[in-house]
């Protein structure tokens, strides 16, 4: 059974940068049937997924449009874990953030964490 | 992008009764569609994939079927655990989308 752990702060400044980790149990982050992605929830947007990364012969990242400009996503090999960094954010940017793995629908999640982007 | 309509927004409906809620996509899927149960507070849980098929664990009185560009979820007989938000997410395209929720509130 996967099981993800997310860590990271609950505030963040406008234009700074959002960052979260998630860590992976019960599978690797360089599996080669896994994809490891972050989704978003707010009360206007929904949910949203942001991107995602994951392994075949080299490494991938897929980012959605609406933050491709803003967002990495980066595997830890080291450490069997992800992360997210989403630059310059705004308060549109007030959200829970999950990490999720799943290629095409998403099976295990982690437990969230609400990141408020305000001053 | 594949836009993902759920209705109704709102269904009130007794424990022991069924409920019906309904999943519409602006393009043909096939067969790839999900849904997912959230309660307050949790992440979503996948319920089902492949339009049908339940995910590991899921009571058989959840059951999904459609296909192209309509589904259903059907509760069979809810149970006060089932009292939730419901989406339904399409994969059959980039970027992966999820429709608004329909909430499933005790009647």
């Amino acid at each position: 059974q996967v099981q993800l752990q997310q860590s990271g702060p609950g505030l963040v400044k406008p234009s700074q940068t959002l960052s979260l980790i998630c860590a992976i149990s019960g599978d690797s982050v360089s599996s080669k049937s896994a994809a490891w992605n972050w989704i978003r929830q707010s009360p206007s947007r929904g949910l949203e997924w942001l991107g995602r990364t994951f392994y075949r012969s080299k490494w991938s990242k897929e980012y959605a449009d609406s933050v491709k400009s803003r967002l990495t996503i980066n595997p830890d090999t080291t450490n069997n874990q992800f992360s997210l960094q989403l630059n310059s954010v705004i308060p549109e940017d007030t959200a829970v953030y999950f990490c999720v793995s799943g290629n095409y629908y998403f099976d295990y999640w982690g437990q969230g964490t609400l990141v408020t982007v305000s001053s | 992008e594949i836009m993902v309509t759920q209705s109704p927004a709102t269904l009130s409906v007794s424990p022991g009764e069924r409920a019906t809620l309904s999943c519409r996509t602006s393009q043909s899927l096939s067969r790839n569609l999900a849904w997912y149960q959230q309660k307050p507070g949790q992440a979503p849980r996948l319920l089902i994939y492949g339009a049908s098929t339940r995910a590991t664990g899921i009571p058989a009185r959840f059951s999904g079927s459609g296909s192209g560009a309509e589904f259903t979820l059907t509760i069979s007989s809810l149970q006060s655990e089932d009292f939730a938000v419901y989406y339904c997410q399409q994969y059959d395209n980039w970027p992966r989308t999820f429709g608004q929720g329909t909430k499933v509130e005790i009647k």
